[in-house]
């Protein structure tokens, strides 16, 4: 079975510019989340789309933002690009996701770097 | 805030030595409690996970984790670590706020093994 994949894989834009980052889940997988990786803060959270919708979010600000299509793929958008949004983002897909104090094993892709100049 | 520590920042270890690796969580409720790895240049990949039953969980290439309730811990062990497993570590768990899941990370543990 193929695994996550992220396009593209390097970004580099400059501030105030938007981007769009894009995400195909494992096949039959109809969770997908984002996470945002800085040296700093680490592995963050930044929301899950379940079949079509948005089923939880994280704590950042309103420029991001993201969809689901039916067949399960996914985009994050994030504008008006700040130096701060310099970070790994990463995609990760599971069968049933984010339902609940338990949760299922989330898959990850091997991300998108993005650089704000 | 419900959060996940990892103690260690950077762990260096010779080959053959032995590893644990802490992870404390913050929320009692917790049911599910995960060990990811991210080898240099390669995309996180799980590791081992606890969902119920036996605490002493066994994931991939050796390791395994006791989940310890009372101690709201979920600590990596490895008994003889080898040059492969130099990569960064990090501790997960789903965690609810304003109705909202997440599954939350801690900072990561970054181990190097010396030949």
């Amino acid at each position: 079975k193929a695994g996550v994949t992220q396009t593209p894989r390097y970004l580099i834009k400059t501030r105030g510019q938007q981007v769009t980052l894009s995400c195909s889940p494992i096949s039959g997988h109809r969770s997908v989340s984002w996470y945002q990786q800085t040296p700093g803060q680490g592995l963050q959270f930044l929301f899950e789309y379940f079949s079509e919708t948005q089923r939880n979010k994280g704590n950042f600000p309103g420029r991001f933002s993201g969809r689901q299509f039916s067949n399960s793929r996914s985009e994050m958008n994030v504008s008006t690009l700040e130096l701060g949004d310099s970070a790994l983002y990463l995609c990760a897909s599971s069968l049933e996701g984010l339902a609940g104090p338990s949760t299922d094993t989330q898959y990850f892709g091997p991300g998108t770097r993005l650089t704000v100049l | 805030a419900q959060s996940v520590s990892q103690h260690n920042h950077h762990v260096i270890l010779s080959e053959a030595a032995s590893l644990e690796l802490g992870c404390n969580y913050s929320y009692g409720g917790t049911v599910n409690l995960f060990w990811y790895v991210q080898y240099p240049g390669q995309h996180l990949q799980l590791l081992l996970k606890y969902f119920s039953g036996d605490p002493l969980v066994k994931g991939i290439k050796g390791f395994e984790a006791e989940f310890i309730k009372s101690k709201f811990s979920f600590n990596l062990r490895k008994p003889s670590v080898q040059w492969s497993d130099t990569a960064e570590y990090f501790c997960a768990v789903p965690y609810s706020g304003a109705g909202s899941y997440q599954l939350t990370f801690g900072k990561g543990t970054k181990l190097s093994v010396i030949p």
